[in-house]
C-alpha cells in the first residue's frame, strides 16, 4: 500500500538560510499534518491543511510558512534556519471525506540538521 | 485544549515477560486515543487507537489499551514482549480527531 512520502529524507543547512520540506501524501487522502520533534523530545504540532485551505495552526514559527497544492502534495518553507530548528520533521496525512477514520498515517520525517 | 502524560519515561523488561505504559489525559470534552510505536531512526507507527465503544482496545504486534473515562488513562499493555518491541512509544490524544497532541514518550528497553 502506498505510504507518506517526504522528501528529501535527510538536510543539513547553515544558519540563516532556507529550507523547503515536500510532503506527498497517500492517494486519496485529503488532510496534511506537519509535526515537529526535537531531540529526545515528543512531536509537536506544527500546521494542517484540509482541502488546500488551514485548517489549524500549532506552534509554528513566523519563519515557517507552509501550504497545500492543488495535487494535495504540501511544502514546509523554512527561512532564517536557526540551530534549534534541528529535528524530524513529519508530515502526516488523513482522509475526512466521505468517511473519517481518525487516523493519520505518519511519513518516515525528514531530518533537518542547523550548523 | 487536550494534554497528555506518560507517567514513565523508561521502562527496562525481560523478554517474554509483560509489560504495561502508562497514559494519562486531560481534556474539556470527548477525545479519541493513540498509541504510536517509534523504532529508532524511523517514522510513527499507529499501535492502536479508542475512538469509541468497547473500552478495550485490540492493536497490532499483540498490544491492547484501556480506556478508563473515569480515571482518564489509556493504558498500554502486552502479556509477553519480544526484543523487537524495543522502541519509544508514544500516547496521544485528539479532541476532534484532527491534530494530535502527544506525551513526552515512553522508551521502552527488552533485555533478553
Amino acid at each position: 500500500a502506498a505510504g507518506v512520502i517526504q522528501s528529501p529524507r535527510h538536510l543539513i543547512k547553515e544558519k540563516r538560510e532556507t529550507a523547503t520540506l515536500k510532503c506527498y501524501p497517500i492517494p486519496r487522502h485529503d488532510t496534511v499534518y506537519w509535526y515537529q520533534q526535537g531531540p529526545g523530545q515528543d512531536p509537536q504540532f506544527l500546521i494542517s491543511f484540509y482541502e488546500k485551505m488551514q485548517s489549524d495552526k500549532g506552534s509554528i514559527p513566523d519563519r515557517f510558512s507552509a501550504q497545500q497544492f492543488s495535487d494535495y502534495h504540501s511544502e514546509l518553507n523554512m527561512s532564517s534556519l536557526e540551530l534549534g530548528d534541528s529535528a524530524l520533521y513529519f508530515c502526516a496525512s488523513s482522509r475526512r471525506r466521505p468517511l473519517y477514520n481518525n487516523e493519520q498515517f505518519f511519513g518516515p520525517g525528514t531530518r533537518l540538521t542547523v550548523l | 485544549a487536550q494534554s497528555v502524560t506518560q507517567l514513565d519515561s523508561q521502562v527496562p523488561v525481560f523478554e517474554e515477560a509483560p509489560v504495561e505504559l502508562r497514559c494519562n489525559y486531560s481534556s474539556s470534552v470527548s477525545v479519541y486515543l493513540f498509541w504510536y510505536v517509534q523504532y529508532p531512526n524511523q517514522g510513527l507507527q499507529l499501535l492502536l487507537k479508542y475512538l469509541s465503544g468497547s473500552t478495550l482496545v485490540k492493536g497490532i504486534n499483540g498490544f491492547e489499551a484501556e480506556f478508563n473515562k473515569s480515571q482518564t488513562s489509556f493504558h498500554l499493555r502486552k502479556p509477553s514482549v519480544h526484543i523487537s518491541d524495543t522502541a519509544e512509544y508514544f500516547c496521544a490524544v485528539s479532541d476532534q480527531g484532527y491534530k494530535l497532541s502527544f506525551g513526552a514518550g515512553t522508551t521502552v528497553t527488552v533485555r533478553a
